[in-house]
């Protein structure tokens, strides 16, 4: 079946410093979407991308949907302690039902004060 | 203005019983969502349903699981004759239309012991 990969699978970063992280399909999506899990909670949607290039800013956090629609990337500026948890990419995969969602494997983030 | 709200948070059942778990949507919306999520997974779609009708159920295990979403009160899915494997964190998740991103609620975690 279809796949997100995201990269790294866990990183350890100091606060302050800035993180990137990305995510890869062997198809092409339509639409990304960037969560955010803390430890016993649902997902929280951070950022959603809509077209192929667009660059979306929400405070420290950027996303960009790749030109080849099979790619996406988050980055995290200036990283504090509150950031840790677990990112996910998603995603209705081309060709599927705008409601049924693909989820990437995860990008579990630590961030040492 | 509560979000999607899961009950329980957690449950415990023995193998052979059956585990019921409940969603009531954001006021409004009138789309529900299941996904399951296995321990450090992405979550998985399960079944997509409107008021009295389930729209796409493709990810629903064959046997035991099933799901509805009443014209009143909460979605409802049903997981019959529990085995290990179905121990898991069940989101669910509701958006105003079919093509809205969607909010998830916090969950319900099924430890079957």
């Amino acid at each position: 079946g279809q796949q997100l990969n995201q990269s790294p699978q866990s990183m350890f970063i100091q606060e302050g410093e800035d993180v990137s992280m990305n995510c890869t399909s062997s198809s092409i999506f339509n639409t990304w979407l960037w969560y955010k899990q803390d430890p016993g909670e649902g997902p929280v949607l951070l950022i959603a991308l809509y077209k192929a290039g667009e660059l979306t800013s929400n405070g420290r956090l950027t996303a960009q949907f790749g030109i080849t629609r099979k790619d996406s990337f988050l980055n995290i500026s200036a990283s504090i302690p509150s950031d840790v948890g677990i990112y996910f990419c998603a995603g209705p995969p081309g060709g599927s039902g705008t409601y049924k969602y693909i989820f990437g494997t995860g990008t579990r983030l630590k961030v040492l004060a | 203005n509560a979000g999607v709200m899961q009950n329980p948070r957690h449950l415990v059942r023995r193998r052979g019983q059956e585990a019921r778990l409940r969603c009531s949507p954001m006021k409004g919306h009138s789309h529900v969502y299941w996904y399951r999520q296995l321990p450090e997974e992405g979550l998985k779609f399960m079944v997509y349903l409107q008021k009295e009708n389930i729209i796409d159920e493709s990810g629903m295990p064959k046997e035991r699981f099933s799901a509805e979403f009443p014209k009143e009160g909460p979605s409802i899915l049903r997981i019959q004759q529990v085995v290990r494997g179905d121990s898991a964190a069940y989101f669910c998740a509701s958006s105003p239309t079919g093509s809205d991103g969607y909010t998830f609620g916090s969950g319900t975690r099924l430890t079957v012991v």
